[in-house]
This record gives structure tokens, C-alpha cells and sequence, in this order.
């Protein structure tokens, strides 16, 4: 069965702080990975997506890897902002299909 | 360029009640789907179209019914609403394949059954 498992469920930086996301997949065959942030009560938005060959890929302060061999990927945010705390979603597409992770929620502080 | 619309942003209904969740892309996509969103899991596909006239079944598509008369609206009909259906309800398109394209989401539709 096709999985993507994110870690941690959420977790707190302070601003100006970086922090990095995990996310683990079982998904057969795999095409590309994506990172999409949702804000609270909106729907989400697409930040990076990488395909097989991609190791790294930036998107302003966001920068995704991928390492396709162990089959986990990272989003990391760089000199965090009050405007970084969301849901980040991982997902994984295999043939035509799409995977969703649970999600991880980033809470910024000032 | 509104991208894609949802409405209504939030319902609430009574077991058994029906209703229609509607949708509507303004970027010519052919690809349109529903998913809902539930605390702690994952985004999960109801139902899909790849084009006016063609829908088909997701992941989880019982108590859903859809339609796809024009490339512009896909709406989501709940025939007999059931506390189960409790959810946040989106709506994505994306042009070409799903495989490869970007999936665009309207904002949800946040559903109350009681």
C-alpha cells in the first residue's frame, strides 16, 4: 500500500529561526514528490516538485531534497517568518495517482 | 484570473439531507477532482474527471455523486448527508496529465452534518 509518513505532526520555531520537515514514502512507482503549504482555512499551494533525477529544489526561503534511494525528502525553511506558520503537505505522485502525508504544522513565534 | 471557486465556504445540514458542493475553474484545465481533508490524515480522492462528460471514482466515492457537463464546473452532490461526511471539501484542477501538472485547490468548503 502506498504510504507517506511526515514527521513531526508539528512543532514551534522562533522567528528568524530555521527548522526542517521529514517525509518518508512507500509509493511504487514513483514519478515526482511535492510540497504544497496550507495556510489555515485555505486550500493549499504548491511549493516545489521534484521528479527522480532532482535532488534539490528552492523556492524562495523553502528548499526541498529528495534522496529517491531511501526514499525521503526534507522542506527546509530558512530565517523563519510569522508568514511560514501553515500546514506543509507531502505528496507523492506514483503512475496517476497521488499520495498525501498527514501534514506538518509550523507554528512560527515572535 | 479567479483560478479555482468554491462555494459555499461552509454548510451545515441534517442527517439525510442532500446538497451540492459547487466548483468552477477559469484556466481551461481538463483535469478536475474532489478531495476531502480530515484531522490527521491526508488528503483523500472522492471522485475525478479527466474532461467534459468523463468522471470516475476515487479513493473514497460512496455518498458522493458527481457530474462534468462543461470544462468550467464539477460539482460535488451529497445525496443523503451522514455524520461521517463531516470534512473539509476541496476541489483541484490541473492541466494535461495529473501525473505531471500542477494541481491548483480552491479554498474549501467546510461541511457540518448533525
Amino acid at each position: 500500500k502506498n504510504q507517506v509518513e511526515q514527521s513531526p505532526q508539528s512543532l514551534i520555531i522562533l522567528e528568524g529561526k530555521n527548522c526542517t520537515l521529514q517525509c518518508n514514502y512507500t509509493v511504487s512507482p514513483f514519478s515526482n514528490l511535492r510540497w504544497y503549504k496550507q495556510d489555515t482555512g485555505r486550500g493549499p499551494v504548491s511549493l516545489t516538485i521534484m521528479t527522480f533525477s532532482e535532488n534539490t529544489k528552492s523556492n524562495g526561503r523553502y528548499t526541498a531534497t529528495l534522496d529517491a534511494d531511501t526514499k525521503q525528502s526534507s522542506l527546509h525553511i530558512t530565517a523563519s517568518q510569522l508568514s511560514d506558520s501553515a500546514s506543509y503537505i507531502c505528496v507523492v505522485s506514483a503512475g496517476n495517482k497521488l499520495t498525501f502525508g498527514g501534514g506538518t504544522r509550523v507554528l512560527v513565534k515572535p | 484570473n479567479a483560478g479555482v471557486t468554491q462555494t459555499p465556504k461552509f454548510q451545515v445540514l441534517k442527517t439525510g439531507q442532500s446538497m451540492t458542493l459547487q466548483c468552477a475553474q477559469d484556466m481551461n484545465h481538463e483535469y478536475m477532482s474532489w478531495y476531502r481533508q480530515d484531522p490527521g490524515m491526508g488528503l483523500r480522492l472522492i471522485h475525478y474527471s479527466v474532461g467534459a462528460g468523463i468522471t470516475d471514482q476515487g479513493e473514497v466515492p460512496n455518498g458522493y455523486n458527481v457530474s462534468r457537463s462543461t470544462t468550467e464546473d464539477f460539482p460535488l452532490r451529497l445525496l443523503s448527508a451522514a455524520p461521517s461526511q463531516t470534512s473539509v471539501y476541496f476541489c483541484a484542477s490541473t492541466s494535461g496529465n495529473l501525473n505531471t501538472g500542477e494541481l491548483f485547490f480552491g479554498e474549501g468548503s467546510r461541511l457540518t452534518v448533525l
